[in-house]
């Protein structure tokens, strides 16, 4: 079984620079999440789909974040503009549902903003 | 708001001593919790979870995790560590109250096994 795919794997931009990462989730789950993970810290939740519907965006900046999942399957991730403090790991996740299933991770996309 | 705590950034442990990497959280409801582990330049990997029934949860590589209700707590062990164990261990929470069923992970804790 083919796991979750992130692209790209490292990206660079400088500061108000826009940025986009592409995830496709494992074939059949439904649900898909976007996490933003800060060095030394513990993955945090930015989005989270449902098939193409969002279930939960409370911990997106949304003036700058931008999240979109087309047909319910591949999912897209922009920030526009960047700013310093996005450096960190893009990291998306998937599940056959909600609640209790357990997430699949992808590899992440480490993201330097200069 | 749930909540998870890893009260220690860094465990050391001697290979073939046992090890535990703490963890309690904060939940409205019946909690689902969940272990991961994150090598280095890689995506977290599911370890076990705990959704119901048996407090004592097993999982993956030999890792195993005891649900403690009253003291809201789901600590991860192992009899034996290997230093092949050495990475960043997450424990995350999802509530099952309130709909939506956020996860949330704690900040994380280094596990280094001595050879």
């Amino acid at each position: 079984e083919a796991g979750v795919a992130q692209s790209p794997r490292y990206k660079i931009i400088e500061k108000r620079q826009s940025v986009a990462f592409w995830c496709n989730p494992i074939s059949g789950h439904a649900t898909l999440y976007w996490y933003q993970q800060i060095l030394g810290q513990g993955p945090k939740l930015l989005i989270q789909f449902q098939n193409n519907g969002v279930v939960d965006d409370s911990q997106l900046p949304k003036d700058r974040f931008s999240a979109e999942r087309l047909k319910g399957v591949d999912s897209t991730l922009k920030i526009q503009p960047a700013k310093l403090e996005d450096s960190a790991v893009y990291l998306c996740a998937s599940s056959l549902g909600l609640e209790a299933d357990t997430q699949y991770f992808g590899p992440g996309t480490r993201l330097t903003v200069l | 708001a749930q909540s998870v705590a890893q009260p220690e950034d860094q465990v050391n442990v001697a290979e073939g001593n046992p090890l535990t990497v703490k963890c309690t959280y904060s939940v409205s409801g019946n909690p689902y919790l969940f272990w991961y582990v994150q090598y280095p330049n890689r995506g977290l990997q599911f370890l076990l979870k705990y959704i119901t029934g048996d407090n004592l949860v097993k999982g993956s590589y030999g890792f195993e995790a005891e649900f403690n209700k009253s003291q809201t707590s789901f600590h991860l062990k192992k009899p034996s560590a290997l230093v092949s164990d050495s990475a960043l261990y997450f424990c995350a929470v999802r509530g099952s109250s309130g709909g939506s069923y956020i996860p949330t992970f704690g900040r994380g804790t280094s596990l280094i096994v001595h050879p």
